[in-house]
C-alpha cells in the first residue's frame, strides 16, 4: 500500500511568483486536505477536496486555490506569493471524513 | 483564537518511565480527537484517536484519556522509548466539519 506522497520536497520562490504543489493520496482514499504549518506552530487547515470539489475552506485568501483529479491526487496553487507564505505545506488523505494520513510535506521558502 | 492548546512546548522523560502529554480545547462542538507524532523532515504520523463517546482508548504503549467536562485530553506513553522522541500534536474535529484543528505541539525528549 502506497502512502501519501508530495512533490517537490523543497521549493524556493520570490515574492509575487506563483507556485504549484502536488499530492498523491493513499490507495483507497478519496479525500484530500491541505494544511500550512508555520515554524513552531501546528498545521492550519487550508481546504479539503472531495470528488473533485472544494469541500470546506479555512481562513486563507482566494489566492490559495486547489484542484483534485479523478485519481484523487491534488494540487495546491498559491498566487502572488508573500514572504509569510514561507512554511511547510502538508497534504493529508482520507476515506471521506475518516482519519487523515499525512504526506512528508513541501517546504516553501519565499524570498 | 486558539481552540486547541498544548501548554507545554517541551517535555523531557527518562527512558522506561511514563510520558504524559496534555491538551486542552475550548470548542464544545469537538467530538473527535487525535494525536499525531512528527519527526523532523517528515509529515505527522497518526498515533491514536478517541471519540467523545469514550473516555479512554488504548493501543499498545499509547493510551489517550478524554475528560469532556474539563475539555482536556492526555496521551500516556508507557514505557517511554528513545524512538518516542518527537513533536506530538493533538488535533480535534467537529462532526460534519472537514478540518482538523491542531495544537502548537509538544517536543518530547526521551533520555537514556
Amino acid at each position: 500500500e502506497t502512502g501519501v506522497t508530495q512533490s517537490p520536497t523543497h521549493l524556493i520562490k520570490t515574492r509575487g511568483q506563483q507556485v504549484t504543489l502536488r499530492c498523491s493520496s493513499q490507495s483507497g482514499h478519496n479525500t484530500v486536505s491541505w494544511y500550512q504549518q508555520a515554524l513552531g506552530q501546528g498545521p492550519q487547515f487550508i481546504f479539503q477536496y472531495y470528488r473533485e470539489e472544494e469541500n470546506g475552506r479555512g481562513n486563507f485568501p482566494p489566492r490559495f486555490s486547489g484542484l483534485q483529479f479523478p485519481n484523487y491526487s491534488s494540487e495546491l496553487n498559491v498566487n502572488a506569493l508573500e514572504l509569510d507564505d514561507s512554511a511547510l505545506y502538508l497534504c493529508a488523505s482520507s476515506f471521506w471524513q475518516e482519519t487523515q494520513y499525512f504526506g512528508p510535506g513541501t517546504r516553501l521558502l519565499v524570498l | 483564537d486558539q481552540q486547541v492548546k498544548q501548554n507545554s512546548p517541551s517535555l523531557s522523560v527518562q527512558e522506561g518511565r511514563i510520558s504524559i502529554l496534555n491538551c486542552d480545547y475550548t470548542n464544545s462542538m469537538f467530538d473527535y480527537f487525535l494525536w499525531y507524532k512528527k519527526y523532523p523532515a517528515e509529515g505527522p504520523t497518526f498515533l491514536i484517536s478517541i471519540s467523545s463517546i469514550k473516555d479512554k482508548n488504548e493501543d499498545g504503549r499509547f493510551t489517550v484519556f478524554l475528560n469532556k467536562s474539563a475539555k482536556h485530553l492526555s496521551l500516556h506513553i508507557v514505557p517511554s522509548q528513545p524512538g518516542d522522541s518527537a513533536v506530538y500534536f493533538c488535533a480535534a474535529s467537529a462532526r460534519g466539519a472537514q478540518k482538523l484543528v491542531f495544537g502548537q505541539g509538544t517536543r518530547l525528549t526521551i533520555n537514556p
